[in-house]
């Protein structure tokens, strides 16, 4: 079956550059989330989105932003990258429309490195 | 402050032997999942239980989702090396679109052969 695809799986960027993490749920999912786990973290939520608007927003920096497209793929944008922004940044998909339930299933991350 | 909190933080057992790990708040959760996360990957979803009281069987593993919806268990019977990963509870506060995961730190479990 397929999966949430991340993309780049690792990235490596210098202090004040940008970013850019892109997210393809798995087929039919029009929810997206972007969750941020840095070492021995837990992922902490940052945006999500439903149907191309933002549904949500957790502790994602002022520095960052995010869209989701009308093909339902999603992308975060970093600017001015810090040496704390290095860490894990994970994609979830699910199916939002009339669920009791949150099921949300996970890409393979991206690994963000910023010296 | 922790919304979930996990036990142990750690598990370090031999092969063959039963475990539980306990996720507990004080919030109520609309559904709460449990993932398993290999290092440097995405967690991977194992069940998700919406109902309270709820009892959910995969294979060895039994989930268990409190009366109240505040709580969760996971017990692993006759673990084996391959059980051996992070173990993560998360909560869904709303249903939907709505809700966010709000996760539990962790139990790392080592399964010694």
């Amino acid at each position: 079956a397929a999966g949430v695809i991340q993309s780049p799986r690792h990235l490596i960027k210098e202090k004040r550059e940008t970013a850019t993490l892109k997210c393809y749920p798995i087929p039919r999912h029009d929810t997206v989330y972007w969750y941020q786990q840095g070492p021995g973290q837990d992922p902490q939520f940052l945006i999500s989105f439903y149907e191309k608007m933002q549904s949500d927003k957790g502790s994602i920096p002022d520095r960052f932003s995010a869209q989701q497209f009308s093909d339902y793929h999603s992308e975060l944008n970093m600017s001015s990258l810090e040496l704390g922004d290095s860490a894990l940044y994970f994609c979830a998909s699910s199916l939002g429309t009339g669920l009791v339930y949150n099921e949300q299933f996970f890409g393979p991350g991206t690994r963000l490195t910023v010296l | 402050t922790q919304l979930l909190e996990q036990s142990p933080q750690f598990l370090s057992i031999q092969e063959g032997e039963n475990l539980t790990v306990y996720c507990n708040s004080s919030s109520v959760f609309s559904s709460l999942q449990w993932y398993r996360q290999e290092p440097g990957e995405g967690p991977v979803l194992l069940v998700t239980v919406v109902t309270g009281g709820e009892v959910k069987k995969l294979k060895r593993l039994t989930f268990q989702f409190g009366d109240a919806r505040k709580d969760s268990s996971l017990h692993i019977t006759a673990a084996q090396p391959g059980d051996t990963g992070l173990y993560l509870c998360a909560g869904a506060k709303y249903g939907g679109s709505q809700g966010n995961l709000i996760f539990g730190k962790g139990t790392k479990l080592s399964v010694k052969p």
